[in-house]
């Protein structure tokens, strides 16, 4: 069974730019959630779709938004870009029920220049 | 809320020798606990994880831990680690809340690094 699928693997854009990542779930998840991994701040957070709906949303600008697909592919984008917003974004998966294991991709990295 | 502190933000150790990193978290209510791996370039891997039952809990590549409620500590160990252990490892917490809310709250992490 293929793993989390994040896209694109890596990129780079300029201040004021906007974002949009991708990330495709395990097969049959329906649950996917999105973290933002820096050196000083660590893992934080950002949202959590389930069945095209955000359940909980972290402590981050309305900058950062997301969305969820009826295929449960998700996307998060982010607009008028910081240098502060460069950062690994991961994008993890879980199936329905069950403990709350995440299944993580290999995450987006987004610098900004 | 609930916070998870890793005590160690780097960890030495030669080849062979047993490893212990350290985790303790602060909650008002139940929490399940993970441990997680990233190797570099990559995303995180599941270690193993205490949800309830057995305080003793084994995961993958030899690596257990052992939950501790009176000190809010989930320590994790290894007897004898090997040259590609080294890597980041995250400890986590979840509320037990019934299934509503499955945010991570994640630790700063524990760079591990294995020598010949």
């Amino acid at each position: 069974k293929a793993g989390v699928t994040q896209t694109p693997r890596y990129l780079i854009k300029t201040r004021g730019q906007q974002v949009t990542l991708s990330c495709s779930p395990i097969s049959g998840h329906r649950s996917v959630s999105w973290y933002q991994q820096t050196p000083g701040q660590g893992l934080q957070f950002l949202f959590e779709y389930f069945s095209e709906t955000q359940r909980n949303k972290g402590n981050f600008p309305g900058r950062f938004s997301g969305r969820q697909f009826s295929n449960s592919r998700s996307e998060m984008n982010v607009s008028t870009l910081e240098l502060g917003d460069s950062a690994l974004y991961l994008c993890a998966s879980r199936p329905q029920g069950g403990d709350g294991e995440l299944f993580f991709g290999e995450g987006s990295r987004l610098t900004v220049l | 809320a609930q916070s998870v502190t890793q005590l160690d933000s780097q960890v030495p150790v030669f080849e062979e020798a047993p490893v212990e990193l350290r985790c303790n978290y602060s909650s008002s209510v139940s929490v399940y606990l993970f441990w997680y791996v990233q190797y570099p370039n990559q995303g995180l891997q599941l270690l193993l994880k205490y949800l309830s039952g057995s305080t003793l809990v084994k995961g993958i590549n030899g690596f257990e831990a052992e939950f501790n409620k009176s000190q809010t500590s989930f320590h994790l160990r290894k007897p004898s680690v090997h040259i590609s252990d080294t890597a980041e490892y995250f400890c986590a917490a979840r509320v037990n809340s019934g299934g509503s809310n499955y945010k991570l709250t994640f630790g700063k992490g524990t760079l591990l690094t294995v020598n010949p």
